[in-house]
């Protein structure tokens, strides 16, 4: 079982959607969480950073972590065309360096 | 502040020929990565370094070297390329301690 699964999609929403995205997990002692988004030809950039459960806010970014299912899931409010990417979950691979990606959920939001 | 630079952006070989991919950050991390990126499969980890003077194989290190020269260049040289090794490849940074990985605008490399 891969450490950690995603969705690819694609997903297309209209402009001003709630757009969730999801990824499960496999190892529950992983202790934080990431989401990356990828615009096209562009290098992954870290878009939000969760440790432990919960949620976390950042403008019109969510990202949520429940421990109990192993299943992370980042929410966007009244998404934007400037949205549009491949947004990639991480969590801690058992080196302890590296980090494991889901193959990323490719996000296109329409005018 | 560049962050993490790598060279060439765009690369064609013949297979069989040999080439090296250039990384340079300039955040003063101590941990360096290089990935594969490939549809379908995600970001996999081909190799990393810890630390100056360290180097470990990731998930898919066969038909790749690594060499950490300093702190801040970590370069990925293919011996003899083949269509497989076909990928886009991106460099990454993380400091001491951090999990957060910056990473580079990636390289694209044709195998014919």
């Amino acid at each position: 079982q891969k450490e950690v699964e995603q969705d690819p999609g694609p997903l297309s929403v209209p402009e001003g959607a709630i757009v969730s995205l999801n990824c499960t997990y496999s190892n529950s002692a992983f202790q934080y969480f990431m989401w990356y988004r990828q615009y096209s030809r562009k290098g992954p950039e870290l878009l939000m950073y969760t440790y432990s459960s919960g949620n976390k806010e950042d403008g019109r970014f969510t990202a949520q972590v429940d421990k109990s299912s192993k299943y992370i899931s980042l929410f966007i409010r009244d998404s934007q065309p400037s949205d549009s990417a491949t947004y990639l979950c991480a969590t801690p691979s058992n080196s302890g360096y590296a980090l494991n990606f889901g193959k990323g959920t490719s996000l296109l939001v329409t005018p | 502040n560049a962050g993490v630079t790598q060279t060439p952006k765009f690369q064609v070989l013949k297979t069989g020929q040999s080439m090296t991919l250039q990384c340079a950050q300039d955040m003063n991390h101590n941990s360096m990565y290089w990935y594969r990126q490939d549809p379908g499969m995600g970001l996999r980890l081909i190799y990393y370094s810890a630390s100056e003077g360290t180097t470990d194989k990731g998930e898919v290190p066969n038909g790749y070297n690594v060499s950490r020269l300093n702190k801040r260049e970590f370069s990925l040289r293919l011996e003899s390329a083949a269509p497989s090794q076909t990928s886009v490849y991106f460099c990454a940074s993380s400091a001491l301690g951090k999990e957060t990985q910056y990473f580079g605008p990636g390289t694209r490399l044709l195998v014919l």
